[in-house]
């Protein structure tokens, strides 16, 4: 079958550093997406990994582990407009172009 | 500027009176598909097409119909809805099929069946 587990909410501190954990298990894998949606408006795209390791732009990085069926991004000095829901999301084996998405994470910036 | 538009942004209907919610990209993508998001159960796709006339369904087609006659467009059809089709709907376009910049996503449209 095809999972992706995301933590529903998390909440953090004006200028701290957050970390939204995902883990996958689906029958294919043809890279890792994050999302960032804000409330009512649609999911804009942060970041892809399809190999192993750490991708850095900006104050958003996304790590990938294909082995362990895991991801994170991690959201550096936090500023009060990156309160939304981030979504992770697999892209299925084969060229179907597919995402398959997580429940999403709704994060909570606090000052 | 480049963008995906979907048209209506909020729609009220009542059950079983058809409808279309159009999709439009003019980005030359060949890639498009609808997705409903719906709270606890994330983002399914409904149906894609790969380009021109090439369509399939996604994980959740009951219901719906899609076609495909213009690369810039890609109409979702509800011929007779029903309120479990309530839901708030995306359409998504991307350059192909396996681009490493995902989706672009149109602003949604939020269907209530009443």
């Amino acid at each position: 079958g095809q999972n992706i587990d995301q933590p529903t909410e998390m909440t953090a501190t004006e200028g701290a550093i957050v970390q939204i954990n995902c883990t996958y298990q689906t029958s294919g894998f043809n890279g890792l997406f994050w999302y960032q949606q804000h409330a009512g408006e649609a999911p804009t795209f942060l970041s892809y990994n399809v190999l192993d390791g750490l991708e850095e732009k900006g104050r958003f990085s996304s790590f990938l582990s294909r082995s362990k069926g895991y991801s994170y991004l991690l959201l550096k000095e936090l500023q009060m407009k990156d309160s939304a829901s981030y979504l992770c999301a697999v892209r299925a084996a084969g060229n179907t172009g597919k995402l398959i998405f997580g429940q999403g994470t709704t994060l909570q910036v606090k000052p | 500027e480049a963008q995906v538009t979907q048209n209506p942004r909020y729609l009220i209907t009542v059950t079983g009176k058809k409808l279309t919610v159009t999709c439009s990209q003019n980005m030359n993508h060949e890639y498009m598909s609808w997705y409903r998001q719906d709270p606890g159960l994330g983002l399914r796709q409904i149906y894609y097409s790969m380009n021109v006339e090439v369509t399939d369904k996604g994980d959740v087609p009951e219901g719906y119909k899609v076609s495909r006659k213009e690369k810039r467009n890609f109409p979702l059809i509800l011929e007779s809805p029903s309120p479990n089709q309530t839901s708030l709907y995306f359409c998504a376009s991307s350059l192909h099929s396996l681009s490493n910049y995902g989706y672009t996503f149109g602003s949604g449209t939020r269907l209530t069946v009443v």
